[in-house]
């Protein structure tokens, strides 16, 4: 099956700072990729459908200027946490469409902001 | 807006028992439906799908069918493994490029 991948899978800032990860199709092109956050013991909520080319659309309460979103390439979306808060701390994770219907995951990200 | 509503756990089942976990749907118009499962530390799976009413998705010994009628996609097995012992969520879709909404999962431990 199509893999993606995340990167870093862990990451520890700084109250105040940005962070950047990595998500990557890895053996299909992908116009279309997802951001989804999920809390422990939670489900996962759609934060942002990221398309190459153009800007990303995002859900209703997710805030654009905090979650920049960027799809450069066909192979490549990145979600930038901006002045990372203690509340921004969670697990992100990110999924690409292969045009067949079907999503493929990345393995997550797990952010946790001091 | 669209919702799933999954059964919550934790489900605790002894190796060799009858699984059903329960998923019941909100949408508008025909969604594709989902049974996503996601082993510890490892990334979501897709483990079967259905597209249109009446379709039955089956892999690795599950099985779930796409009721409109009752809006529900029950997960069942016959016969569950200590390696069934996940988290499973239920999700739809309208298709195409858009995301997918998921249920809150059900965590499956299965006891020897």
């Amino acid at each position: 099956g199509a893999v993606v991948s995340q990167h870093p899978s862990w990451v520890i800032c700084k109250s105040g700072t940005s962070v950047k990860i990595e998500c990557r199709s890895l053996d299909f092109q992908a116009t279309t990729m997802f951001w989804y956050r999920q809390f422990p013991k939670q489900s996962l909520m759609l934060m942002a459908t990221s398309n190459e080319g153009s800007k990303a659309t995002y859900e209703q309460g997710v805030e654009k200027d905090k979650f920049l979103i960027n799809h450069a390439s066909l192979t490549l979306s990145t979600l930038t946490v901006t002045s990372a808060h203690p509340e921004d701390s969670s697990f992100y994770i990110c999924s690409a469409w292969d045009y067949l219907d079907e999503q493929y995951f990345g393995p997550g990200t797990r952010l946790t902001v001091t | 807006g669209n919702s799933v509503t999954q059964m919550e756990g934790p489900v605790t089942l002894s190796e060799e028992a009858f699984l059903t976990i329960n998923c019941t749907y909100t949408a508008t118009g025909y969604p594709s439906l989902f049974w996503y499962v996601q082993y510890p530390g490892e990334g979501l799976q897709l483990l079967l799908k259905a597209t249109k009413a009446d379709d039955k998705g089956s892999n690795k010994g599950f099985e779930a069918t796409y009721r409109k009628e009752t809006t529900s996609f029950h997960l069942e097995k016959g016969s569950v493994q200590v390696s069934d012992s996940a988290v499973y969520f239920c999700a739809l879709t309208r298709g195409g490029a858009d995301g997918l909404t998921f249920g809150k999962g059900t965590h499956l431990i299965i006891q020897p």
